[in-house]
């Protein structure tokens, strides 16, 4: 069985630059969440998607970021502007169902100068 | 009041020992927990899970979950240095917020020869 894909896997832009990961969850996984790791830290939860509907995006700062899931499947998680504090790692996850442990994928380094 | 809440440590055993993980958490609904494991420059993998109070044996690994006093822990019996790395619990919220999968800070756990 496929994991969760995640791309890029290495990212470095300049501050106020846009930049955008794409998750695929693994197959048949209704449930996909995004975290964003700082070094150091526990994964923090992003946004909740239940297919393609928004569960939890209480965390999300909305003021730039911004996450689809189109068709329930893939997704993608946009930055713009990037500022030097969302230098993480960011971490795609899908499971089976709500409740359920999630599978991660192996994340985007994201460093912002 | 953290939705989940780890010793953040570091904890060091000798080889051979048994290793103590504890956490906390502050949603008396959440129904389960999930301990994942994270080696250095990877991602979180999911290690065990635990729905009902008790404890839960797979293989070296124990997990406690303990519902009146909210905390659930993750004994690691006869500890190599290949269980060294930071261990995450987690826990989905209950209540409105069903589903939301919450980490800990993590707990680093290293392991000597």
């Amino acid at each position: 069985e496929a994991g969760v894909a995640q791309s890029p896997r290495y990212k470095i832009i300049e501050k106020r630059q846009s930049v955008a990961f794409w998750c695929n969850p693994i197959s048949g996984h209704a449930t996909l969440y995004w975290y964003q790791q700082i070094l150091g830290q526990g994964p923090k939860l992003l946004i909740q998607f239940q297919n393609n509907g928004v569960v939890d995006d209480s965390q999300l700062p909305k003021d730039r970021f911004s996450a689809e899931r189109l068709k329930g499947v893939d997704s993608t998680l946009k930055i713009q502007p990037a500022k030097l504090e969302d230098s993480a790692v960011y971490l795609c996850a899908s499971s089976y169902e709500q409740g359920r442990g999630a599978f991660f994928g192996q994340g985007t380094r994201l460093t912002v100068v | 009041q953290k939705e989940v809440e780890q010793n953040s440590g570091p904890l060091s055993v000798p080889e051979g020992a048994i290793a103590s993980l504890n956490c906390t958490y502050s949603d008396r609904g959440s129904q389960s927990f999930f301990w994942y494991r994270q080696y250095s420059g990877k991602s979180p993998e999911l290690i065990m899970f635990i729905y009902s109070n008790g404890d839960k044996e797979d293989g070296r690994f124990t997990a406690q979950l303990n519902k009146a006093s909210q905390y659930v822990s993750l004994l690691i019996r006869d500890s190599q240095p290949s269980d060294s790395a930071t261990y995450l619990c987690a826990g989905p919220a209950g209540g409105t917020s069903y589903g939301k999968l919450t980490f800990g800070q993590g707990t680093i756990l290293t392991v000597h020869p």
